[in-house]
């Protein structure tokens, strides 16, 4: 029974490179979310997807970064022409249902998490 | 002044202490309320959660909240070495899908 599954969990680039972190959810959810973990800082809301669809991205860059969640395959957040601003830590989670849906409860809004991306640009 | 506020720790106790958590909130509209654990190198994972003001217990571990204040507890029984970790507080104001994190207390349970 897998739980939210990051890939790479390391990853090293130079400035200037692109990076792509991808995220498979927990099995039977359609709802992905990013945060990033900067050393010494809480975890910050990037941003929100549902399959094909961006509903939230009030927390991402307005330059160089970008996310996606096809209808096929992992969720991908993008960075391009990294600094070395962007190292942090970048977790996806998943949940069952949506904030505003009507049977939203506790357990099947609850956010899982995955053990996150760690990306360093030297 | 930021939103939510957390002190960093470290916070060092002895196993079988009573340890008190706290993060004070600015934003008025947050009604829901968690803490995270997160181990070193590893995801956060949800601990506690309330909704509004009250107390909720779970074990050795008993959740605050003071709306009037604006200020949230997690206090941890008979701390274990396991409890070793960073507390993140958490809140949102409706549902949690885009929560406001604290920066997280890292605690220290020694034998």
């Amino acid at each position: 029974n897998a739980g939210v599954m990051q890939n790479p969990r390391h990853l090293v680039r130079r400035r200037g490179q692109e990076a792509r972190l991808r995220c498979s959810p927990v099995k039977g959810h359609s709802h992905v979310y990013w945060y990033r973990q900067l050393p010494e800082e809480g975890l910050k809301f990037m941003v929100y997807l549902q399959k094909e669809n961006i509903i939230d991205e009030s927390g991402m860059p307005k330059e160089r970064f970008s996310a996606e969640f096809p209808k096929e395959g992992p969720s991908i957040l993008r960075i391009q022409q990294v600094v070395r601003g962007d190292s942090a830590a970048y977790f996806c989670a998943s949940s069952l249902l949506t904030r505003e849906a009507v049977s939203w409860t506790v357990n099947t809004g609850e956010l899982f998490f995955g053990e996150g991306s760690r990306l360093t640009v030297l | 002044q930021k939103e939510v506020e957390q002190d960093p720790g470290p916070l060092s106790v002895p196993e079988g202490a009573i340890v008190s958590l706290n993060c004070t909130y600015s934003n008025s509209a947050f009604q829901y309320f968690m803490w995270y654990r997160q181990y070193s190198r590893k995801g956060p994972e949800l601990l506690m959660y309330t909704y509004s003001s009250g107390n909720k217990e779970d074990g050795r571990f008993t959740a605050q909240v003071d709306k009037s204040s604006k200020y949230i507890s997690l206090f941890i029984r008979d701390s274990q070495p396991s409890d070793s970790a960073t507390y993140l507080c958490a809140m949102g104001a409706s549902g949690y899908s885009t929560l406001t994190f604290g920066k997280g207390t890292m605690l220290l349970v020694s034998p």
